[in-house]
């Protein structure tokens, strides 16, 4: 079953534009991961957050996390056509152990 | 270094027969963790190894198993295959502590007709 829901399912907008990505979840975490995937491939690893920090950048990322809202969301600043991907959070919640429970995932068309 | 590789890239099986997936982690890693991706249901967490050890199991039935070998490479078995495990397999390695990075491969797409 999904940990939680991203919002919005899909996002278009046009290069040069920011996105904005949000994520819930519903139990508490060890840490939450963003992972990109192209079209059917594999998830490339974005940005990992611990539960006990609010921030990370990196390049032009930046994720938030809210756990007392139990939520995240990743911006994406400057956007490319080459960001077009589905965009996923998962989280961690077993200490110890990998195990990662994904959200149902954000759609972004990035057009030129 | 050479990332997580995973075979058959494709694979087309008809219905009650089973399929061996073949996942070889990054070097160094020991933790390799596999995963469905469907439509329907997202990405499920199937099981993770851990040193040849089964360390943690998703809500999928006794038809899929795993195993992991003394290299770290891993190989995840569903028998008696159904119309529903049509689905992308995705494998992953990390180091193993649960704030590790998981790296994922490109995946073995499963059709079941």
């Amino acid at each position: 079953s999904q940990q939680g829901e991203e919002d919005p399912q899909a996002l278009s907008i046009q290069e040069g534009e920011n996105a904005t990505m949000n994520c819930s979840y519903k139990t508490s975490i060890n840490n939450l991961q963003w992972y990109r995937q192209n079209s059917g491939r594999g998830l490339v690893h974005l940005i990992l957050i611990r539960s006990n920090e609010r921030e990370k950048h990196s390049g032009r990322l930046r994720v938030t996390l809210d756990t007392s809202k139990k939520s995240s969301s990743l911006l994406i600043t400057a956007s490319r056509a080459a960001d077009t991907a589905s965009y996923f959070c998962a989280t961690d919640t077993d200490t110890g152990f990998q195990k990662l429970v994904f959200g149902t995932g954000t759609r972004l068309l990035v057009s030129p | 270094k050479a990332g997580v590789t995973q075979t058959p890239r494709y694979l087309i099986k008809t219905r009650g027969q089973q399929v061996t997936l073949s996942c070889s982690p990054i070097s160094g890693h020991r933790s390799v963790s596999w995963y469905q991706q469907t439509p329907g249901q997202g990405l499920q967490f199937l099981f993770e190894y851990f040193s040849e050890t089964q360390r943690n199991k998703g809500n999928f039935p006794g038809r899929f198993s795993g195993r992991q070998f003394s290299n770290s490479r891993s190989e995840m078995n569903v028998s008696t295959l159904e119309l529903g495990d049509s689905a992308l397999y995705l494998c992953a390695s990390s180091l193993g502590r649960s704030y590790n990075e998981q790296f994922f491969g490109p995946g073995t797409r499963l059709t079941v007709l």
